[in-house]
């Protein structure tokens, strides 16, 4: 088990509505990050998050908004879906080794827009 | 423009058929190369770490190389238990994004 936990496991939208993905972490990391994993694809950047505060964000729109929490949990919410949205959505968190900064990934959360 | 590139997509090798994974990049600046696995319906699961040309890393069956342009993913030996998807990223000096290529599938028969 990584530590990382995202919910829900998955789910299904239609075009036009509104999804909530959460993530927690056992130990309370201070840094999140969020990716959008296309089928066949590898992760994409979305954003970054640390200490409640976006300090990074990828090539996607505003309607791809976040949240950090104080007790570090994690949402990302997607306004008006779209077909092309339909992806695995990965929560990961930043861990240091030996100077490394390493991403530790959730299972994810598997949206299907119709 | 940073970018990463994975070869081939698909590689199917027989139980003990020892073979290599490439991934080419192209960086501003290198703050470290990631390699991660990645079994159908999870998450990518860490592998190694490389930060400067010429390092190595092994663990069991695999062994991971740098070079100022590429590194390799050596597996020798694998067994069906390999089988998955074999992830490279980059993490540009100065952000903490990490910019993925598309993976290969590796496939062992027994």
């Amino acid at each position: 088990e990584t530590g990382v936990t995202q919910s829900p496991t998955h789910l299904i939208k239609t075009r036009g509505q509104q999804v909530t993905l959460r993530c927690s972490s056992q130990s309370g990391h201070n840094t999140v990050s969020w990716y959008q994993q296309a089928l066949g694809q590898g992760p994409q950047f979305i954003f970054q998050y640390y200490r409640e505060e976006e300090n990074g964000r990828g090539n996607f729109p505003p309607r791809f908004s976040g949240l950090q929490f104080p007790n570090y949990s994690s949402e990302l919410n997607v306004n008006a879906l779209e077909l092309d949205d339909s992806a695995l959505y990965l929560c990961a968190i930043m861990e240091g080794i030996t100077g490394a900064n390493v991403l530790t990934f959730g299972a994810g959360s598997r949206l299907t827009v119709l | 423009e940073d970018q990463v590139t994975q070869s081939p997509e698909a590689l199917r090798l027989q139980e003990g058929e020892s073979s290599s994974l490439n991934c080419s990049y192209t960086v501003s600046g290198l703050r470290g190369l990631f390699w991660y696995r990645q079994d159908p319906g999870k998450g990518p699961e860490f592998l190694f770490t490389l930060y400067s040309a010429g390092e190595e890393k092994e663990k069991e069956r695999l062994k991971a190389t740098l070079t100022k342009k590429e590194s390799f993913l050596h597996i020798t030996a694998p067994k069906p238990e390999d089988s998955a998807t074999y992830l490279c990223a980059v993490n540009p000096a100065g952000t903490y994004k990490y910019i993925f290529g598309t993976g290969t599938r590796l496939k062992v028969l027994a």
